[in-house]
């Protein structure tokens, strides 16, 4: 079944204590991407990948790191997390310039 | 910048009622309309792209179409199980494949 697999889905952290959370395809795409949704404010980019290790900033990357080392995975990198950080994240994927496929998302509380 | 405004923000219907979605776009050189649709904690799932003004896609009961400045999410006759929010987004396709996001439109159906 072609999907976009996160994971964690659910995660309690607290301040400053490193996180990653995973993002895997099995769609074989060059494009992967991650947002955050926030309400109120919808959603917005974090970073981006065009393909293996060609990644770019979006709307919102203070505080994320990400790589792209692989085709199949994405991951996103809290070094130290913050409360304004705590968020509904998700993980999309797809050929180019075509219909992006989201991931199932990963709340996060950041206390 | 480009934006995405997507009206009205929240929608009732009783069941069997029908209505339209509107989705505002300034994206300059737009390749492309996306219509999502997402249920609460969930990823957003695709329904429609829209690549030229006056292409219109059919599902069930939505039917998307796109003009120059605006895109519009018909609904015929909804069902409760149509309750969700709607989101709409925009991609230039200038280098990056960014798609700006609308908040949504959150409908509720009422039996």
């Amino acid at each position: 079944e072609a999907q976009v697999t996160q994971n964690p889905r659910y995660l309690i952290t607290v301040t400053g204590k490193k996180l990653t959370v995973t993002c895997s395809q099995n769609m074989n795409h060059e494009y992967m991407s991650w947002y955050r949704q926030d309400p109120g404010l919808g959603l917005r980019q974090i970073y981006y990948s065009m393909n293996v290790e060609v990644t770019d900033k979006g709307d919102v990357p203070e505080g994320y790191k990400v790589s792209r080392k692989e085709k199949r995975n994405f991951p996103l990198i809290l070094e130290s997390p913050s409360p304004n950080q705590t968020s509904l994240y998700f993980c999309a994927s797809s050929p180019v310039g075509e219909t992006q496929y989201f991931g199932p998302g990963t709340r996060l509380l950041v206390l | 910048e480009d934006q995405v405004t997507q009206s009205p923000e929240a929608l009732r219907l009783q069941e069997g009622e029908s209505s339209s979605l509107n989705c505002s776009y300034t994206v300059s050189g737009l390749r492309g309309l996306f219509w999502y649709r997402q249920d609460p904690g969930k990823g957003p799932e695709f329904l429609f792209t829209l690549y030229s003004a006056g292409e219109e896609k059919e599902k069930e009961r939505l039917k998307a179409t796109l003009t120059k400045k605006e895109s519009f999410l018909h609904i015929t006759a909804p069902k409760p199980e149509d309750s969700a929010t709607y989101l709409c987004a925009g991609y230039s396709g200038a280098g990056s494949y960014q798609l700006t996001f609308g908040k949504g439109t959150k409908l509720s159906v009422i039996p």
